[in-house]
């Protein structure tokens, strides 16, 4: 079975330029979430959807931030413009719709904004 | 005050020990408690998961959740290297879907 994948694994841009971080979840998971972590807030949920819609964006730092759902097996999360702050590993998780089910995270995206 | 205060370590013991990792918690709404593991530039995964309050067991690994105290624990029998990665606690306030995390236990157990 194939996890949660996202792309690219590593990310390295400059201040100022547009970032689009991939994530495809497990099929069949109705649920996805996009997290931050660093160092020093550890990891925490930018954002989750249901069925393609977005619940909950209350996570998202800045306008700086949007992500979207077109369909089942797609997700985006866009910084633009990126900064130094930005710098983090993302991770996208999925979830099935059985109640209480776990969240299935992918390996992040390791973004570097010089 | 953070709503999950979590030990970052680091945490280094020999083969064989039991380790105990812990976090604590202010909002009495949340009743979910789990324990995820990341293994070095890794995702997490989901280790151990918990309702309210009490014990629950799975091979080498006890989860303990004190709703009183606002304290939950995780428990290592016979810790091996393979263990060696960093311990996150998580968890949410009923019919939510978000989680709130530690920010983790780096563990290190050597041979």
């Amino acid at each position: 079975d194939a996890g949660v994948i996202q792309s690219p694994r590593h990310e390295v841009t400059e201040m100022g330029q547009e970032v689009t971080l991939r994530c495809k979840p497990i099929s069949g998971h109705d649920y996805l979430f996009w997290y931050r972590q660093t160092m020093m807030r550890g990891l925490e949920l930018l954002i989750y959807f249901n069925n393609n819609v977005p619940i909950d964006d209350s996570g998202m730092p800045e306008d700086r931030f949007s992500a979207k759902m077109p369909n089942a097996s797609f997700s985006t999360l866009k910084i633009q413009p990126s900064e130094p702050r930005d710098s983090a590993v993302y991770f996208c998780a999925s979830r099935g719709g059985q109640a209480l089910g776990p969240q299935h995270f992918g390996d992040g995206t390791r973004l570097s904004i010089l | 005050q953070k709503e999950v205060e979590q030990d970052p370590g680091p945490l280094s013991v020999p083969e064989g020990a039991i380790v105990s990792l812990n976090c604590t918690y202010s909002n009495s709404a949340f009743q979910y408690f789990m324990w995820y593991r990341q293994y070095s530039r890794k995702g997490p995964e989901l280790l151990m998961y918990t309702y309210s309050s009490g014990n629950k067991e799975d091979g080498r690994f006890t989860a303990q959740v004190d709703k009183s105290s606002k304290y939950i624990s995780l428990f290592i029998r016979d810790s091996q290297p393979s263990d060696s990665a960093t311990y996150l606690c998580a968890m949410s306030a009923g019919g939510s879907e978000k989680l709130v995390f530690g920010k983790g236990t780096k563990l290190t157990v050597n041979p």
